[in-house]
């Protein structure tokens, strides 16, 4: 079975532009979650979706969005980027929601804003 | 609002030392809980899970985890530690029930020294 992929792997963008990440979940998976990960505020959760639905969001500004498609592909969108939003991005595919199934992780897209 | 905290940041090892890493949440309720890890250049993996039962719980190389429901704690345990243990570890908990988001710790950095 495939794992989970994520596209593009690395990304350089400057303040003020938008960004558009991609994830494909493993196959028959319905739940994506979105992370962001930084060395000092570790994983922080963005939002998932399950079934083309946002179920759950964390705490971060509007400027971070995201969908879920009928095949269960996700995307996110970053609008407006700031310095702060340099990261490594996660995304994870579980069967059923996050807080009863093991989460399948992607290797991550690393974003630089400059 | 719930919290994970792991106390150990940074873990330094000899091998075939033992290990313990603490992981304690602030929420009350029935909690499932999980220990994920992230082996250098790889993708973020399950290492074990709580739902219930048995509070002992035993995950992939060797790894177990004990949950203390009085102590609000999922303490990861090894008791002897090798060179490719070397990796950060996070815990993650989220109260039970479906769609509720995972919270996470920051991580703790283990290099296990040959």
């Amino acid at each position: 079975k495939a794992g989970v992929t994520q596209t593009p792997r690395y990304l350089i963008k400057t303040r003020g532009q938008q960004v558009t990440l991609s994830c494909s979940p493993i196959s028959g998976h319905r739940s994506v979650s979105w992370y962001q990960q930084t060395p000092g505020q570790g994983l922080q959760f963005l939002f998932e979706y399950f079934s083309e639905t946002q179920r759950n969001k964390g705490n971060f500004p509007g400027r971070f969005s995201g969908r879920q498609f009928s095949n269960s592909r996700s995307e996110m969108n970053v609008s407006t980027l700031e310095l702060g939003d340099s990261a490594l991005y996660l995304c994870a595919s579980s069967f059923q929601t996050p807080g009863t199934d093991t989460q399948y992780f992607g290797p991550g897209t690393r974003l630089t804003v400059l | 609002a719930q919290s994970v905290s792991q106390h150990n940041h940074h873990v330094i090892l000899s091998e075939a030392a033992s290990l313990e890493l603490g992981c304690n949440y602030s929420y009350g309720g029935t909690v499932n809980l999980f220990w994920y890890v992230q082996y250098p250049g790889q993708h973020l993996q399950l290492l074990l899970k709580y739902f219930s039962g048995d509070p002992l719980v035993k995950g992939i190389k060797g790894f177990e985890a004990e949950f203390i429901k009085s102590k609000f704690s999922f303490n990861l345990r090894k008791p002897s530690v090798q060179w490719s243990d070397t990796a950060e570890y996070f815990c993650a908990v989220t109260n039970a029930g479906n769609n509720r988001k995972l919270i996470w710790g920051l991580g703790t950095s283990l290099a296990v020294n040959p």
